[in-house]
Parts: C-alpha cells; structure tokens; sequence
C-alpha cells in the first residue's frame, strides 16, 4: 500500500513569492491535515479538508490556505512568502477525520524562503 | 489556550522501560490524547492514543491520569530504534477537532 506522498521534497523561494504544495494520501483516506514544522514552534496544525471541505483551522494568517480535489489530493498555497515561513510542511491522510484516528504522514516538503 | 508540556529530553538503558509524561491540563471531556513520534528526516509516525482508560498496543502502553490532565506513554523496553521525538497531542473532540501539540520530548536510548 503506497504512503502518502509528499511533492516537492525541497524547494527554496524568496520573499514575496508563492509556493504551492501537493499531498497525494493513502488511496481511500479521505482527510487530508496539514502542519508547520518550525525548530522555534514545533509541530503546528495548519488545517484539515474533508471531502473536499475545509473542516477546521490553525491560527495561521489568511496566507495559507488550501484546497483538496475529488481524488483526496489536497494542495496547499503560500502567498507573499515571508522568511520566517522556512519550515518542513507536512501532510498526514487519515481514513477519518483527523481528530478520530489514526494519521499517516509523508516525508514533508522542506522550504527555505530567503 | 489549549497546552500540552512534555519535558524537552530524557535518557533510557537498552531493554529497560521508559515512561514519557505529557501534561495536557486545559483537556475536556472529549478530547484524545494521542503519541506520535518522529525519527530524524521523517514524518511522525502513529504511537497510540486513548480517550479516558488505558490503553495497550504492540508499541506501548498510555496511562491516562484520573483527572485526564496528564498521560504518560510506557515503552516497556527500549531499543535503539525508539530513539525519537515523541510528540503528545491534545485533540478535540467534536466538529473543529485542532490538534494541539506538545513540543515533543527527545528519547536517547544508550545501548
């Protein structure tokens, strides 16, 4: 059974510019969260999609966002990169929603904004 | 605010049991408290959780205090692979479920 998928590995953007990320879950997962990775602020909730939904939201700025399609791939999209926005991004698919299980992350993307 | 404290370190012998605790004091009554840990260059991977009662995996066991304002994750006897960040999250319950992570405790385990 594949993992999930986590694409670009590593990517390196400067201030001012945007980034889009892509997670392909576990096939038949149906929740996709996402999570900042910071040495400062640890692990981080970004946000959930459910079926195509947003089902809840970290306390991130409007910045972030994110959208899943009808195959459960989700993406996520940040704009007007700031350097402290450096982080690994990591998905995590679940069967349920993200509160109720089990979650099986990738291997996340590493941005370097400078 | 919801908060989890976990102690930043901690040291283990080989084959002798670990207990990682996790403070989550602002939990409510249907919150999980859920372990997670991550090894070097890769994402977290699922430990066990539980809701009020103890809980038992091929992994580890979850104590969870009475009052459910802390846990504590028992590895039963540690190997060198368990060397990790161990991670405990407070996750809500109900339809806006955030999960609230601790800033994970890092296990060294000396063979």
């Amino acid at each position: 059974k594949a993992g999930v998928t986590q694409t670009p590995r590593y990517l390196i953007k400067t201030r001012g510019q945007q980034v889009t990320l892509s997670c392909s879950p576990i096939s038949g997962h149906r929740s996709v969260s996402w999570y900042q990775q910071t040495p400062g602020q640890g692990l981080q909730f970004l946000f959930e999609y459910f079926s195509e939904t947003q089902r809840n939201k970290g306390n991130f700025p409007g910045r972030f966002s994110g959208r899943q399609f009808s195959n459960s791939r989700s993406e996520m999209n940040v704009s007007t990169l700031e350097l402290g926005d450096s982080a690994l991004y990591l998905c995590a698919s679940s069967l349920y929603a993200a509160n109720t299980g089990e979650l099986f992350f990738g291997e996340g993307s590493r941005l370097t904004v400078l | 605010d919801a908060k989890t404290t976990q102690p930043n370190s901690m040291e283990s012998n080989e084959e002798e049991p670990v207990h990682l605790p996790c403070n989550h004091s602002t939990i409510s009554g249907t919150d999980y408290i859920h372990w997670y840990r991550q090894l070097p260059s890769q994402g977290p991977e699922y430990v066990i959780h539980g809701l009020t009662s103890n809980v038992n995996n091929r992994m580890a066991s979850l104590a969870i205090a009475e009052d459910r304002k802390s846990s504590t994750l028992i590895l039963h006897r540690a190997t060198l692979r368990d060397a990790a960040v161990y991670y405990c999250i407070h996750i809500a319950g109900g339809s806006q479920g955030n999960l609230i992570f601790g800033k994970g405790t890092k296990l060294s385990v000396k063979p």
